[in-house]
């Protein structure tokens, strides 16, 4: 099985922030990555696929990027519905894998 | 735009048995990979299986080997995941979700339903 492993856990940010979150493959995968979403109560929902590829309907502040083994999911100008969870799941191989989640909150 | 609606969840004992089913609509539903994914009551997300179209493969999480199987009714665009020897670390909501193809692979989740509850215990 491929671990991925999320850092940070949680992080506090303001309106207008940039906040990275960061996904460790325990093993390359490749560009197989993608971003998801998830708020309280909620289905998550697809952000990025491919490391880098914005699903249709989300907007640019989101950006993803890295390879192999290490992946970063960027948030510029944080806006009040961007505070959720946000995980990261690998696609290279079955058992298919998220990342254990990084919950954005206001700061 | 594609609905997943989820059924089936309920309040179970250990060792008993559950359905659940998910009725898909607005898309060409027997041409798509479909999913099941699940979430424990404030964990994250843990794949619990996959199904290629016309069934040809099944794939399944380690943690659920052998004791559950999904299926699909193309005609009736409707997936299953059949769940037995339930046990209390199978508490969780199970989301039904749609995947896309992707250089010729399908296992990332473009849509998913609401999620059913599925609770286990004495």
């Amino acid at each position: 099985d491929i671990q991925m492993t999320q850092s940070p856990s949680s992080v506090s940010a303001s309106v207008g922030d940039t906040v990275t979150i960061t996904c460790r493959a325990a093993q390359d995968i490749g560009s197989w990555l993608a971003w998801y979403q998830q708020k309280p109560g909620k289905a998550p929902n697809l952000l990025i696929y491919d490391v880098s590829t914005l699903q249709s309907g989300v907007p640019p502040r989101f950006s993803g990027s890295g390879s192999g083994t290490d992946f970063t999911l960027t948030i510029s100008s944080l806006l009040p519905e961007d505070f959720a969870t946000y995980y990261c799941q690998q696609s290279k191989s079955f058992p298919l894998t998220f990342g254990g989640g990084t919950m954005v909150d206001i700061k | 735009e594609v609905q997943l609606l989820e059924s089936g969840g309920s309040l179970v004992q250990p060792g008993e048995s559950l359905r659940l089913s998910c009725a898909a609509s607005k898309f060409a539903f027997s041409s798509y990979v479909m999913a099941w994914v699940r979430q424990a009551p404030g964990r994250g997300l843990e794949w619990v299986s996959t199904i290629t179209e016309t069934s040809g493969d099944r794939f399944y999480a380690d943690s659920v080997k052998g004791r559950f199987t999904i299926s699909r009714d193309d005609s009736r665009s409707t997936l299953y995941l059949q769940m037995n020897s339930l046990r209390a670390e199978d508490t969780a909501v199970y989301y039904c979700a749609k995947t896309f193809k992707l250089r010729g692979t399908a296992r990332n989740f473009d849509h998913w339903g609401r999620g059913t509850p599925v609770t286990v215990s004495s």
